[in-house]
């Protein structure tokens, strides 16, 4: 089944605590991309990779950091988090051109 | 910047059509429009793209402007199952999907 997938689905943790969500598509995607989803302001794209080893800065790069090392694989993480960075986090892969997205079921993060 | 427009919310009685628009007025000529859905809980879902043409598949139909600058996505019976955050994108299709604030459709049994 063509999917993309997300660990942790669900995440408290505390404030500098250093994570790492993974993101995995097994579709053989070039594009990837992470977005964040916080009430009253919709999706934000905060990194993408058009392929491997290259990553580009969406809108909310601030505070992240992103690998593509593997094609299938595109980990966000979060150096230092802080409280602000509480969001619902939402993966998702596509192949190059006017295509459709496949997003993963998103991962929800509380940083205390 | 989500280079569209869409309204906030919209209400639909279930089974009967439901018109959503979308403006883009500043669409430029490479431009896509991409449509996507996202039901409560879940993450966002394809619906349907286009680029001059009108398009359709299962889930709906995509009514393009002849100047490009607006459009239109037409589910032809609402369902309580179509109640959902619905996005319109425009966008080349090399380029990552901006998405906007979409319109939340409410469907009334």
């Amino acid at each position: 089944e063509a999917q993309v997938t997300q660990n942790p689905r669900y995440l408290i943790t505390v404030t500098g605590k250093k994570l790492t969500v993974t993101c995995s598509q097994n579709m053989n995607h070039e594009y990837m991309s992470w977005y964040r989803q916080d009430p009253g302001l919709g999706l934000r794209q905060i990194y993408y990779s058009m392929n491997v080893e290259v990553t580009d800065k969406g809108d909310v790069p601030e505070g992240y950091k992103v690998s593509r090392k593997e094609k299938r694989n595109f980990p966000l993480i979060l150096e230092s988090p802080s409280p602000n960075q509480t969001s619902l986090y939402f993966c998702a892969s596509r192949p190059p051109g006017p295509r459709e997205q496949y997003f993963g079921p998103g991962t929800r993060l509380t940083v205390t | 910047d989500a280079k569209t427009t869409q309204p906030n919310s919209m209400e639909s009685n279930e089974e009967e059509p439901v018109h959503l628009p979308c403006n883009h007025s500043t669409i430029s000529g490479t431009d896509y429009i991409h449509w996507y859905r996202q039901l409560p809980s879940q993450g966002p879902e394809y619906v349907i793209h286009g680029l001059t043409s009108n398009v359709n598949n299962r889930m709906a139909s995509l009514a393009i402007a002849e100047d490009r600058k607006s459009s239109t996505l037409i589910l032809h019976r609402a369902t309580l199952r179509d109640a959902a955050v619905y996005y319109c994108i425009r966008g080349p299709g090399n380029t990552p999907l901006v998405f906007g604030k979409g319109t939340r459709l409410s469907v009334i049994a």
